[in-house]
């Protein structure tokens, strides 16, 4: 099975930088994403971790520690529609199946 | 039309009803999903279809019976609902290679309301 750790909410301020760490535990390990999802909509697709390091993509970045079990989404520059919920999403063992937590509800305030 | 597109948006439908959900992807891909997100939940998995074969059905109740035509196609054939099957359904896209996954694409999904 699965196990994901990340803080329930946090707040920042605009154009501030934010982190939110993820510690997981899986059997067997392929790759992590991470998902943003506003209230209401469909999640959207961040980032992809296979290998340990960071990468980085625009305002935002992720890293991920295979050893530790461990990765963290960098948000740079915040704005006001950064507010969401962010999914950090570890899938192993092959196949398909990916599991979501309930995430980080991130508000971002002026 | 790009991407994964699904209908209707929203769906309010009495405990007799029977309805269908349509989720239709232009991205190629050979996988497919039904989730399930109730307020303040995480998205629960439900089905996945892999090369239009049934892959994974995670307990999920009769009355919802999913259908994969052909890779670029899916549906959520509805029966006798609960008022607690009230949820945004969401489909997925991706596309696999050597039991490896990848980023899913998620359609904006259908709010359904059992009344």
């Amino acid at each position: 099975g699965q196990n994901i750790d990340q803080p329930t909410e946090m707040t920042a301020t605009e154009g501030a930088i934010v982190q939110i760490n993820c510690t997981y535990q899986t059997s067997g390990f392929n790759g992590l994403f991470w998902y943003q999802q506003h209230a209401g909509e469909a999640p959207t697709f961040l980032s992809y971790n296979v290998l340990d390091g960071l990468e980085e993509k625009g305002r935002f970045s992720s890293f991920l520690s295979r050893s530790k079990g461990y990765s963290y989404l960098l948000l740079k520059e915040l704005q006001m529609k950064d507010s969401a919920s962010y999914l950090c999403v570890p899938f192993g063992g092959g196949g398909n199946k990916l599991t979501f937590g309930t995430g980080t509800q991130l508000k971002v305030e002026l | 039309e790009t991407g994964v597109t699904q209908t209707p948006r929203h769906l309010v439908m009495g405990m007799t009803n029977k309805k269908s959900l349509k989720c239709e992807q232009h991205l190629g891909h050979n996988a497919m999903y039904w989730y399930k997100q109730s307020a303040k939940k995480p998205l629960e998995l439900m089905f996945v279809y892999s090369l239009e074969e049934r892959v994974e059905n995670n307990s999920v109740p009769s009355r919802f019976s999913p259908e994969c035509p052909n890779s670029s196609h899916l549906f959520l054939h509805l029966h006798t609902l609960q008022p607690e099957d009230s949820a945004l359904y969401l489909c997925a896209s991706s596309q696999e290679a050597s039991g490896n996954s990848y980023e899913q694409y998620f359609g904006p999904g259908t709010r359904l309301t059992v009344t």
